[in-house]
């Protein structure tokens, strides 16, 4: 079973439109999650850490929930800035080592 | 403050030909990490290090040696290249106290 697993989309929505994405983890015991942001052929740039409690930071919001072990991603009023693949990171063993999962892609159509 | 350099940016190798990729950070950065990432995988962890002169094997090491004999640089090494080893590589860092800052990538291609 894999580490992290997200649904690959494609999702097309129209801008303005609310957004969210959902990742699985399989390990009970991971300590840290993240969302990262891949624009195409470029490098994964951090967009949010995941906190117990939610987080919130403008337009986008992530949850953690435990007992499902999941992940989620919220974006509300999409741009068209906002086409991307977000990649769902966990952090199972510590060490600082992460496994990604695949990405799922997003765009927003005008 | 150039934050994490990769080089090269391309490559293209013949498959039983060696290369070293060689990446550099500027942040004092304990940890270092080279993924690569191919279409439906996403990002692998292919070796990475905790320190300077230690390194360990990720998901994926199978045809790939590195070394961290200074802090600031990670090598990865192909010794004899093969075409399943085509693919984006990203070298990335980080302590314990921040995210990962990944470099833009080298685009291998063996042939």
């Amino acid at each position: 079973r894999k580490e992290v697993e997200q649904d690959p989309g494609p999702f097309n929505v129209p801008e303005g439109a609310t957004v969210a994405f959902n990742c699985t983890y399989s390990n009970s015991a991971s300590q840290s999650f993240f969302w990262y942001r891949q624009d195409c052929r470029k490098e994964p740039k951090l967009l949010m850490s995941v906190y117990s409690s939610g987080n919130e930071d403008g337009r986008f919001t992530a949850q953690l929930n435990r007992a499902s072990q999941y992940i989620s991603l919220l974006i509300r009023d999409s741009k068209l800035s906002d086409s991307a693949t977000y990649l769902c990171v966990v952090n199972p063993y510590g060490a600082n080592n992460l496994f990604f999962g695949t990405g799922t892609r997003l765009t927003v159509i005008p | 403050n150039a934050g994490v350099t990769q080089t090269p940016k391309f490559r293209v190798l013949k498959t039983g030909q060696s290369m070293t990729l060689l990446c550099a950070q500027d942040m004092n950065h304990e940890y270092m990490y080279w993924y690569r990432q191919d279409p439906g995988m996403g990002l692998r962890l292919i070796h990475y290090s905790v320190g300077e002169g230690t390194t360990a094997k990720g998901e994926v090491p199978d045809g790939y040696n590195v070394s961290r004999l200074k802090k600031q640089n990670f090598l990865l090494g192909l010794e004899s290249a093969a075409p399943s080893q085509t693919s984006v590589y990203f070298c990335a860092s980080a302590d314990s106290n921040s995210p990962l800052h990944f470099g833009n990538g080298t685009r291998l291609t063996v042939t």
